[in-house]
C-alpha cells in the first residue's frame, strides 16, 4: 500500500541555520504530496503542496520539490527561526483528490535562539 | 472564519468505559474526516463522510468504534468499550467536496487527547 517515510527526529538547529527534512514515498499512480505542520497546542496546518512531478511547493520560506525519479519530497528552508519550532509531517494523497491522506511519522524541529 | 471545533480537548477514562468525541466542521464543508494519531506517529484515517454518508470506513474498527454525522454537519465518534490501546489523539478535519482532479485542502481541528487507564 501507499506509504511515506520521513527523516526521524528530533532535529535541533540554531536560528538562521539551513533546514532539510527528508521525505520519500511509495505509491501507485501519480500522488499529490504535502507538508503539514503542527505547532504546539494547535491542529495540523497545510504548509505546502505539489500535485505533479517537478512541481515546487513553497510557503513561509519553506520549499519542497516533487521528484518522481527519486520518489522524494524533501522540505527545505534557508534560514530557520525560533517560530518554526513544530512537528512537520510529510503526506500523500494517491487518489489525486482529498479523499485520503497518508502521513509519515512526523519530525520534531526545535530552533534555538 | 471559525476553524474546526472539537471537544473535549482531553479525556481520561478507565478501560471498558465508553467515550465520545464531538466535531463541528467549518461551515459549508461537505467532507468530514476522523483520524487517529498514536504517539510518535502520523495521523491515520478512520472514516470519511460526504455529507451524511460514510464513504470510507474501511479503517474503522467496527466492533467497538462507531460514528455518525447527522444532518451532514456535526459528527460524533464513539468508542465502546475503550481499551488501553485506544489511547491516542483523535483528529477531525473537514474540506469542501472531495475533488477528482483537484485537491481540496483538509482543515484540522486541535484534536482530543484520549488516555485509557
Amino acid at each position: 500500500g501507499d506509504s511515506v517515510t520521513q527523516m526521524e527526529g528530533p532535529v535541533t538547529l540554531s536560528e538562521e541555520a539551513f533546514l532539510t527534512i527528508n521525505c520519500t514515498y511509495t505509491a501507485t499512480g501519480y500522488p499529490s504530496l504535502f507538508w503539514y505542520v503542527q505547532y504546539p497546542g494547535e491542529g495540523l496546518q497545510l504548509l505546502l503542496k505539489a500535485t505533479k512531478a517537478d512541481d515546487k511547493g513553497s510557503n513561509k520560506g519553506f520549499e519542497a520539490t516533487y521528484r518522481k525519479e527519486t520518489t522524494s519530497f524533501h522540505l527545505e528552508k534557508g534560514s530557520v527561526q525560533v517560530s518554526d519550532s513544530a512537528v512537520y509531517f510529510c503526506a500523500l494523497s494517491s487518489q489525486g483528490g482529498s479523499e485520503k491522506l497518508v502521513f509519515g511519522k512526523g519530525t520534531k524541529l526545535t530552533v534555538n535562539p | 472564519e471559525a476553524g474546526v471545533v472539537q471537544s473535549p480537548r482531553y479525556k481520561i477514562i478507565e478501560k471498558k468505559q465508553p467515550v465520545a468525541f464531538w466535531c463541528n466542521p467549518i461551515s459549508g464543508h461537505n467532507t468530514l474526516y476522523w483520524y487517529r494519531q498514536n504517539l510518535g506517529q502520523g495521523p491515520e484515517l478512520l472514516i470519511r463522510y460526504e455529507n451524511e454518508e460514510a464513504v470510507d470506513d474501511s479503517q474503522l474498527p467496527k466492533d467497538r468504534f462507531s460514528a455518525e454525522r447527522l444532518k451532514g454537519v456535526d459528527s460524533t465518534l464513539k468508542i465502546q468499550p475503550a481499551e488501553l490501546g485506544d489511547s491516542a489523539v483523535y483528529l477531525c478535519a473537514s474540506s469542501t467536496r472531495a475533488g477528482v482532479v483537484s485537491y481540496n485542502e483538509q482543515f484540522f481541528g486541535p484534536g482530543t487527547r484520549l488516555t485509557v487507564l
